[in-house]
């Protein structure tokens, strides 16, 4: 299979511990997604790289939320002293440069924090 | 931040009917785009709209970029079983990287 992998798929944690998911885009796509989706909406961006370059942050990305892409392939997302309200489904999707509006997801890591 | 008015929020069909939703914004968007998305999954691109008036078709499905640019519409014909899931309309706004996203579009379908 091709397509945007995430890991893990599924993640609970207890309040106040750090978690990292790993996201690893289509194999010549040089840009890289981040998003957050809640139960009943659709996802909202949280940030992009295009190749390591991290280029654009949300304001929903607090200063809790890190994002790297250390090589330009593969990305990571950590989330430090998570809170309730973290709970969601972290979507990473990725699009070649020239082509940027197309976005391909992954099937996501859905995170809770009890 | 951006709004996309998806509508409707919910539908309840037969097999084998057709299925229309739209979705609407007070912005000019220079990409649309529309997924669907299964439980626990992410969305899946059904169709990528770049210019205005543009009609594309994708199997049983046609979706429109509308010609204000400010609109779109899925279509979907001859229901199937297999449609059943939440639709996403999403759009580009001209410099943007990021896509904006819709309230979604539950499909339910009665066998």
């Amino acid at each position: 299979d091709t397509g945007v992998s995430q890991d893990p798929r599924h993640k609970i944690t207890k309040r106040g511990q750090n978690v990292t998911f790993r996201c690893d885009p289509i194999s010549e796509h040089n840009r890289l997604y981040w998003y957050r989706q809640t139960l009943g909406q659709g996802p909202e961006f949280l940030t992009y790289f295009q190749n390591e370059a991290q280029l654009e942050k949300s304001r929903l990305l607090s200063n809790r939320f890190s994002a790297e892409r250390p090589k330009g392939s593969f990305s990571t997302l950590e989330i430090q002293r998570t809170e309730q309200g973290d709970s969601a489904m972290y979507l990473c999707a990725s699009s070649l440069h020239r082509d940027y509006s197309t976005q391909y997801f992954g099937p996501g890591t859905r995170l809770t924090v009890l | 931040g951006q709004q996309l008015n998806q509508s409707p929020q919910s539908m309840f069909i037969q097999e084998g009917e057709d299925v229309s939703m739209n979705c609407t914004s007070s912005s000019i968007f220079n990409t649309w785009l529309w997924y669907k998305q299964d439980p626990g999954e992410g969305p899946v691109l059904l169709i990528a709209l770049y210019k205005a008036g543009e009609l594309t078709s994708n199997g049983r499905l046609t979706a429109q970029f509308g010609i204000t640019r400010k609109d779109s519409f899925l279509n979907i014909s001859a229901s199937i079983p297999s449609d059943v899931g939440i639709y996403f309309c999403a759009g580009q706004l001209k410099g943007a990287q990021k896509l904006v996203f819709g309230q979604g579009t539950r499909l339910t379908i009665n066998p």
